[in-house]
């Protein structure tokens, strides 16, 4: 049962352009969502984060949107740059829980010239 | 560089056998947490610890075991090795609940 889903399994955006990566999620109990970036041959790194008391979080080019009613959140970059070409998780926990962090399976993001 | 170290980084063994997957957590972090990742799966949660005692437990087979030692590194016990356990293995630690530091992940291939 796949708690985080990441439908899209790529995305091609052009440079300079917005890119926007969406996440579904079904356990109500997740209150707690982050964003990983991985290249090929390395391990993800940590982008951005949201608690679920916030429906918005920034970080430079980076922004993350929470829909709690609807289960959902996106990532956006803007704009987007040639380094941006990676692969992008999405990741969840209950912390009221554990500390147990359910990643989707990704969507890998071209970012074309 | 996550500070994040695992080994070996390429392992190739036969069906049947067993191998130790060995963690270096972030100097400070107590929690360290294993992944696998197979082709089209995305990054799939086994076990988490924290401080020497196991603290989330997923997907994880009874084949697989892990622990914490009393210097934090961890290390993944996988044996009676199948076909089908050929992945990435990756382990994070973190200083907090939250955001993770991954290592660069070692690459099981079982033949």
């Amino acid at each position: 049962d796949q708690q985080v889903k990441q439908n899209s399994p790529s995305l091609s955006v052009q440079e300079g352009r917005i890119s926007i990566l969406n996440c579904d999620y079904t356990n109500s109990m997740f209150d707690y969502f982050l964003w990983y970036k991985k290249y090929p041959a390395e391990g993800p790194t940590f982008l951005i984060s949201i608690s679920s008391i916030k429906d918005k979080n920034e970080d430079g080019r980076f922004t993350v949107f929470l829909n709690k009613s609807a289960k959902h959140l996106s990532l956006h970059i803007v704009p987007s740059q040639p380094g941006d070409s990676a692969v992008y998780f999405c990741a969840a926990s209950a912390l009221v829980i554990d500390d147990k962090i359910i990643f989707g399976k990704g969507t890998r993001l071209h970012i074309l010239p | 560089d996550s500070g994040v170290t695992q080994t070996p980084k390429h392992l190739i063994t036969a069906t049947g056998q067993r191998v130790t997957l060995r963690c270096s957590p972030r100097s400070g972090d107590l929690s360290v947490y294993w992944y696998q990742q197979s082709l089209d799966q995305g990054l799939q949660f086994l076990i988490q610890y924290y401080n020497g005692e196991e603290r989330a437990k997923g997907n994880i087979l009874e084949r697989f075991s892990a622990q914490q030692f009393p210097d934090l590194h961890s290390e993944l016990n996988l044996s009676s090795l199948e076909l089908g356990d050929s992945a990435l293995y990756f382990c994070a630690s973190s200083p907090h609940t939250g955001e993770l530091f991954f290592g660069e992940g070692s690459r099981l291939t079982v033949l």
